[in-house]
């Protein structure tokens, strides 16, 4: 029972033009929600995250928009970079609770 | 400050050996976490220790089990390891206090069992 899904297991986009990465969710209890990056060899890092009281949240080149009548997030990266390239893992949470629960990720190749 | 630390980064087992994943953190975080990362299943947690003193199942806890010596410290252990938990381990840790909950991960133990 895959609560978050991330469908696309591979995103190719070219240098300068905007990535996107998809994630969805089946727990409607879920209000909160997170987008971590990693790069090989090293552990995932925090990238963004959005509340469910909001449908938008930016930083920098980074912004993720929830759509939570769909039960949809995405990761908009604009504009992309070659270090961009990575795993992009979507992930879930309760506020209150402890644990987080995470989609299978996205390999996300940035060509020059 | 060094975060989430994990030792070792690598390690080979054979089937039925036993070894135990050392994780410390130093950010004085109540909330300390497993997982394991295979190819196409994302993290899966496989225990939890929401405060010093307490440890939960996560998602995958079967063959495993973990001890949280203090509040920097949450090991995990491999009994009787089997070619099926070949993966890469992450610890985690969060402060945890009732809000919301960013995690910090450490590097990884890629292990191999064969």
């Amino acid at each position: 029972d895959q609560q978050v899904k991330q469908n696309s297991p591979s995103l190719s986009v070219q240098e300068g033009r905007i990535s996107i990465l998809n994630c969805d969710y089946t727990n409607s209890m879920f209000d909160y929600f997170l987008w971590y990056k990693k790069y090989p060899a090293e552990g995932p890092t925090f990238l963004i995250s959005i509340s469910s009281i909001k449908d938008k949240n930016e930083d920098g080149r980074f912004t993720v928009f929830l759509n939570k009548s769909a039960k949809h997030l995405s990761l908009h990266i604009v504009p992309s970079q070659p270090g961009d390239s990575a795993v992009y893992f979507c992930a879930a949470s309760v506020q209150g609770a402890q644990k987080l629960v995470f989609g299978q990720g996205t390999r996300l190749t940035i060509n020059p | 400050n060094a975060g989430v630390t994990q030792t070792p980064k690598f390690q080979v087992l054979k089937t039925g050996q036993s070894m135990t994943l050392q994780c410390a953190q130093d950010m004085n975080h109540n909330s300390m976490y497993w997982y394991r990362q295979d190819p196409g299943m994302g993290l899966r947690l496989i225990y939890y220790s929401a405060s010093e003193g307490t440890t939960d199942k996560g998602e995958v806890p079967n063959g495993y089990n973990v001890s949280r010596l203090n509040k920097r410290e949450f090991s995990l252990r491999l009994e009787s390891a089997a070619p099926s938990q070949t993966s890469v381990y992450f610890c985690a840790s969060s402060l945890n206090l009732g809000g919301y909950n960013e995690q910090f991960f450490g590097p990884g133990t890629r292990l191999t069992v064969l």
